[in-house]
């Protein structure tokens, strides 16, 4: 059965680093996301992606976020400059249409 | 902006026994609902999904919703739970957007199955 994955599981960084998490979203999906889930809080909406550009992004989701899709198969999250409020965990999910939202196994960002 | 309330955010239940999860959310307009559960240390699971037709939805490991229209709500219920059902469950609505259609989620319900 296709599955959303992302790597790496766990990522460490310091404070100011820029880092990029990856996502190899379901083939034939057209629709891409990313969502954030702080421990013990709810899942959080960041952005939504689809032909090849933005189409929705939150209040959360300013000018240190971006997302790229550098090839036919991976969607990336880069935060240019890491704060510690940015330790979350964060989900890759894509669609093929309006409707269900597969999710990838999350990574989690830990901001020292 | 859709908003989506759990009224619970822990239910401990008996092995065996019934749990009910309590999901209400905020929509004048048609809704694609959703219920997801998150096991310790894992990703989000669909659990079940609510489109179009018949108001009562059957999910996996035998959970089911009802969505009502009239009362806004989405309750997700089993009749009889086991220990590995011990998670965080997560009630969604789907946003259409002008052009995304993100997913706004309620705050969790964490799930306690003791024997």
């Amino acid at each position: 059965e296709p599955e959303v994955t992302q790597t790496p599981s766990h990522q460490v960084t310091q404070m100011g680093q820029e880092v990029i998490l990856r996502c190899v979203p379901i083939s034939n999906h057209l629709y891409f996301y990313w969502y954030r889930q702080i421990l013990g809080q709810k899942v959080e909406f960041l952005v939504s992606f689809y032909n090849n550009e933005i189409s929705e992004k939150s209040e959360i989701f300013d000018d240190q976020f971006s997302v790229e899709r550098p090839d036919g198969s991976n969607f990336t999250l880069k935060i240019r400059s890491t704060k510690l409020e940015d330790s979350a965990m964060y989900f890759c999910a894509s669609s093929d249409s309006l409707g269900e939202q597969f999710f990838g196994p999350g990574t989690r960002l830990t901001v020292l | 902006a859709q908003s989506v309330t759990q009224l619970d955010s822990q239910v401990p239940v008996f092995e065996e026994a019934p749990v009910e999860l309590r999901c209400n959310y905020s929509s004048s307009v048609s809704v694609y609902l959703f219920w997801y559960v998150q096991y310790p240390n894992q990703g989000l699971q669909l659990l079940l999904k609510y489109l179009s037709g018949s108001t009562l939805v059957k999910g996996i490991n035998g959970f089911e919703a009802e969505f009502n229209k009239s009362q806004t709500s989405f309750h997700l219920r089993k009749p009889s739970v086991h220990i590995s059902d011990t998670a965080e469950y997560f009630c969604a609505v789907l946003d259409f957007g002008a052009a995304g259609n993100k997913l706004t989620f309620g705050g969790g319900t964490r799930v306690l199955v003791k024997p």
